[in-house]
C-alpha cells in the first residue's frame, strides 16, 4: 500500500472548516483514499472513502486532486467534539489491514 | 443496534502470565480484525478473520499470540507468558465485506492491557 504524509498537527477555531491535507504520491490506480479519526480514548472512526471522485457524507467532503497524488478531508463547520487524530490511508480495494502512522492532531478550538 | 464490544476494559496482570481478550463483533460481520496501539503510536495489525477461511496471522509479533473466532462471531485474543513489552490498547474490529469494495471497519472500545 503506498505511503502517506500529513502535518503532524493544526489548529481549527470552532464553526469553522478545518481542511486537513493528505499527500500520497505514490498511490496507484486500484488504490483507494480512506480517511479515519481516533478521539482520545476510543477507537479508531472510519470517516469517508474516494478512488478518484470527490466523495461527501454527513461527516466529511473529500476531495482528490486530478492525479490523485493528494487529497484533502474537509470538516465544513468544525466541533469541539472534532478534536481528535485524523489519518489518511491508502487502500486497495481488497486491502483490509489498516496501518496507521503519525496522522494529523486536529485542535478544535472555541 | 449494538457495536463491536471488548472486555475487559482493562487488564493489570503479571509478567509470565496467560491472557485472554474478548470481541463481540457487531452481527452479521463476516469479517473481524485485531490491532494493537501502544502509547502514542499508531495501530498495528495482528490477525485478520473472514467468514470461514484460514485467518491471515500475518501480523501476530510472535508464537505468544493466537486467536481464534467461533461460530464466525465472538472472537478471543490470547497471549501466553505476558511481557512487558506486550502493554498496549488492544482493539477489536469487524465490517462486513472484507474482500473487495468498501473498508468501513466498526471499532470497539479496546482493552488496555498492562503487564507488570
Amino acid at each position: 500500500d503506498a505511503k502517506t504524509t500529513q502535518p503532524t498537527s493544526m489548529d481549527c477555531a470552532e464553526g469553522r472548516a478545518a481542511n486537513l491535507p493528505c499527500n500520497h504520491s505514490t498511490i496507484s490506480g486500484n488504490e483507494y483514499v480512506y480517511w479515519y479519526r481516533q478521539i482520545h480514548s476510543q477507537g479508531p472512526q472510519y470517516i469517508i472513502h474516494g478512488l478518484k471522485n470527490n466523495e461527501t457524507n454527513e461527516m466529511a467532503s473529500l476531495i482528490i486532486t486530478e492525479d490523485r497524488k493528494s487529497s484533502t478531508l474537509i470538516l465544513p463547520h468544525a466541533t469541539l467534539r472534532d478534536t481528535a487524530v485524523y489519518y489518511c490511508i491508502v487502500l486497495k480495494a481488497a486491502g483490509n489491514k489498516l496501518t496507521f502512522g503519525g496522522g494529523t492532531r486536529v485542535l478544535v478550538k472555541p | 443496534g449494538a457495536g463491536v464490544s471488548q472486555s475487559p476494559s482493562n487488564k493489570v496482570t503479571e509478567k509470565g502470565k496467560d491472557v485472554e481478550l474478548r470481541c463481540d463483533p457487531i452481527s452479521g460481520h463476516t469479517a473481524l480484525y485485531w490491532y494493537r496501539q501502544s502509547l502514542g503510536q499508531g495501530l498495528e495489525f495482528l490477525i485478520y478473520f473472514q467468514g470461514n477461511s484460514a485467518p491471515d496471522k500475518s501480523g501476530l509479533p510472535s508464537d505468544r499470540f493466537s486467536a481464534e473466532r467461533t461460530g464466525g462471531s465472538v472472537s478471543t485474543l490470547t497471549i501466553q507468558r505476558t511481557q512487558q513489552e506486550d502493554s498496549a490498547v488492544y482493539l477489536c474490529a469487524s465490517s462486513s465485506s472484507g474482500t473487495s469494495g468498501i473498508n468501513e471497519q466498526f471499532f470497539g472500545p479496546g482493552t488496555r492491557l498492562t503487564v507488570l
